[in-house]
């Protein structure tokens, strides 16, 4: 079965300080992985991808994830965060069961960034 | 042009009520899903519909019941209302094959009194 666990239910940071949002998952398959971000009142938007190519991947705002299949992880970085970054962030992975897309979200980890 | 739209963003009803949802995507995508966002912002899958078919249907009260009048709209209609059903549903659409990112509507906050 396919399982999501963010680590962090909320992260702090400093403006202008790295950010690490931590995500481990569980799947019995090769899985596909994505970050989400939901700011407040909005829907979601891909951050970015692993769909078993390169294992760093680059996303938009300067974020990138590295996935790691030994340690089950895909964790979320930024060097530098941005007051703009602060949102709710979604770790998802992707299950190929009945050969179509499920999705299944982790709980969700909040940043908070701090001026 | 908004990809994946919704309507009504807002829907405030009392228990009991039948209402339902819209959803519509213009990105040629053959696969469409409803979420369900609690309270805690924790996010579940109800239905998804590929090609008009549904191909997922979770663990949902069969008071709701998605249609599909094609591949580019899927509806969600939900029968007596509870307040349990308050949350924020989010329409998504992805291509096949499976490893297409989905792409999310803005979400419909619905609360029942």
């Amino acid at each position: 079965a396919q399982s999501v666990t963010q680590l962090d239910s909320h992260v702090s940071v400093s403006e202008g300080t790295p950010v690490l949002l931590r995500c481990n998952y569980s799947s019995s398959y090769s899985p596909s992985l994505f970050w989400y971000v939901q700011h407040p009142n909005k829907g979601l938007q891909l951050l970015l991808k692993y769909t078993s190519a390169a294992t760093l991947v680059k996303g938009i705002n300067g974020f990138e994830a590295e996935f790691k299949k030994s340690e089950t992880s895909f964790h979320l970085t930024k060097p530098s965060a941005h007051m703009s970054d602060a949102a709710e962030y979604f770790c998802v992975v992707s299950d190929l069961a009945y050969n179509f897309n499920k999705f299944y979200f982790g709980s969700g980890t909040k940043l908070n960034v701090k001026p | 042009d908004t990809a994946v739209s919704q309507t009504p963003k807002y829907l405030v009803t009392q228990m009991g009520n039948d209402k339902s949802i819209k959803c519509e995507q213009n990105l040629g995508h053959d696969t469409m899903y409803w979420y369900k966002q609690d309270s805690k912002k924790f996010l579940k899958i109800m239905f998804s519909y590929n090609n008009k078919e549904l191909i997922i249907n979770e663990t949902v009260p069969n008071r709701f019941s998605p249609k599909s009048p094609d591949k580019a709209h899927l509806n969600l209609h939900i029968n007596s209302l509870e307040l349990g059903d308050s949350a924020v549903y989010f329409c998504a659409s992805s291509q096949d094959p499976l490893t297409y990112e989905q792409y999310f509507g803005p979400g419909t906050r619905l609360t029942v009194t």
